[in-house]
């Protein structure tokens, strides 16, 4: 199994950037999603990385380091739009699923 | 688009009521879920199915059983609903780098 840990709750400021942090603790990995969560909808996919390095797509990057056990998912040039929940999973080698950590509430104010 | 579909948006039930709950997915996958998301807690695994009749146990199955007698369809029951499965229940299904996730059903147990 794993253990992630991300912050519960961030603000920032419309039109900055923000990084959420993923921490993991796990015995093989086999993969690291991040997935997007507004109020009362269900999570859709933002990014999947396996390899070390940044993901880049749009506004959205997604970095990762296997030898250190950690992600962050980085938001450019914010919208009011992106406040929203972020979900940070991570899959065992061998393994089908993915465990989801608690979820951080993203505020993106004016 | 890959299309996910639960069967209810919300749902009163009573206590010691047998419940179905259906999903229903239109994109030929393997894989399917469920998963219970409540606050502070995140998303949960109840259950998981990589073929038909093929079912294994996640984190939290107490209380509740599944069935996939064809591949687009993965029902979760709750054999005598309490009070405390008064939860957010989400369907997935994907292969192994992306999950598709339905609306959810939000289930009250009164």
């Amino acid at each position: 199994g794993q253990n992630i840990d991300q912050p519960t709750e961030m603000t920032a400021t419309e039109g900055a950037i923000v990084q959420i942090n993923c921490t993991y603790q796990t015995s093989g990995f086999n993969g690291l999603f991040w997935y997007q969560q507004h109020a009362g909808e269900a999570p859709t996919f933002l990014s999947y990385n396996v390899l070390d390095g940044l993901e880049e797509k749009g506004r959205f990057s997604s970095f990762l380091s296997r030898s250190k056990g950690y992600s962050y998912l980085l938001l450019k040039e914010l919208q009011m739009k992106d406040s929203a929940s972020y979900l940070c999973a991570v899959r065992d080698e061998g393994s089908y699923i993915p465990t989801f950590g608690r979820g951080t509430s993203l505020i993106v104010h004016p | 688009d890959v299309k996910v579909t639960q069967s209810s948006r919300y749902l009163v039930k009573r206590t010691g009521e047998k419940v179905f709950l259906e999903c229903v997915q239109d994109m030929d996958h393997e894989n399917m879920f469920w998963y219970r998301q409540d606050p502070g807690l995140g998303l949960r695994l109840i259950y998981f199915s990589y073929d038909v009749k093929m079912k294994e146990k996640g984190d939290i199955p107490e209380g509740y059983s599944v069935s996939r007698e064809k591949k687009e369809r993965f029902s979760l029951i709750l054999e005598s609903a309490s009070t405390n499965q008064t939860s957010m229940y989400l369907c997935a299904s994907g292969p192994g780098e992306k999950l598709f996730f339905g609306s959810g059903t939000q289930l009250s147990v009164l």
